[in-house]
């Protein structure tokens, strides 16, 4: 059974960088069948995703445009985890941030981390 | 960005009904078309994958239906713990989105 365990701080300065990590149990961050995912929900943008680390003979990354410039999703094979950095936060990117397998199978978000409430506030 | 919508946005209804809800997407997305549920304070749970399949362990009151931009969720017989709020969610662009969401609570 494949279970993601987010960590992070939950409250972020403006202009400073958000940092969350997604360990992974029950499958490996190199599997070719799949991808890894991190997605945030807030009241006013609901769910939306924000990129995604795979790899397929090598490591590609793909990110939302609304965040392209600003973010980060880096593998870390050592512990079979993967990471989210998003830069110059602001209070708009206060969100409940959740990581996610996407299995290539079902092209689904299966399963989902516990959840990180993240707060962008002085 | 394909967009999506779902109606309703709410609704009431009680033990042992019939609930039906609909996802349209902004263009055809080849049945690449998701559902899941979530319940308060909880990450949302894959119910259905590419509009019909049932995810393992998810209860047979639940199916999925639709083709091109407009797709259905339907439960057959509402239970105490189906109350919660239901998403889709497309797979067919790689700038995966959501819809907005349908909350279902007690009438």
């Amino acid at each position: 059974q494949v279970q993601l365990q987010q960590s992070g701080p939950g409250l972020v300065k403006p202009s400073q960088t958000l940092s969350l990590t997604c360990a992974i149990s029950g499958d490996s961050v190199s599997s070719n069948s799949a991808t890894w995912n991190w997605i945030r929900q807030s009241p006013s943008r609901g769910l939306e995703w924000l990129g995604r680390t795979y790899y397929r003979s090598q490591w590609y990354n793909d990110y939302a445009i609304s965040v392209r410039s600003r973010i980060t999703i880096n593998p870390d094979t050592s512990k079979n985890q993967f990471s989210l950095q998003l830069n110059s936060v602001t209070p708009e990117d206060t969100a409940l941030y959740y990581c996610a397998r996407l299995f290539t199978g079902t092209t689904s978000f299966d399963p989902w981390g516990q959840g990180t409430l993240v707060t962008v506030s002085s | 960005d394909i967009q999506m919508t779902q109606s309703p946005s709410s609704l009431s209804a009680s033990v042992g009904d019939r609930v039906t809800i609909t996802c349209r997407t902004s263009q055809s997305i080849n049945n690449y078309l998701n559902w899941y549920q979530q319940r308060p304070g909880k990450a949302p749970e894959l119910l259905i994958y590419t509009t019909s399949s049932l995810q393992s362990g998810v209860p047979s009151r639940f199916s999925g239906s639709g083709s091109g931009t407009d797709f259905t969720l339907t439960i057959s017989s509402l239970q105490p713990e189906d109350f919660a709020t239901y998403y889709c969610q497309q797979s067919h662009s790689t700038s995966f989105t959501f819809g907005p969401g349908t909350k279902v609570d007690i009438k």
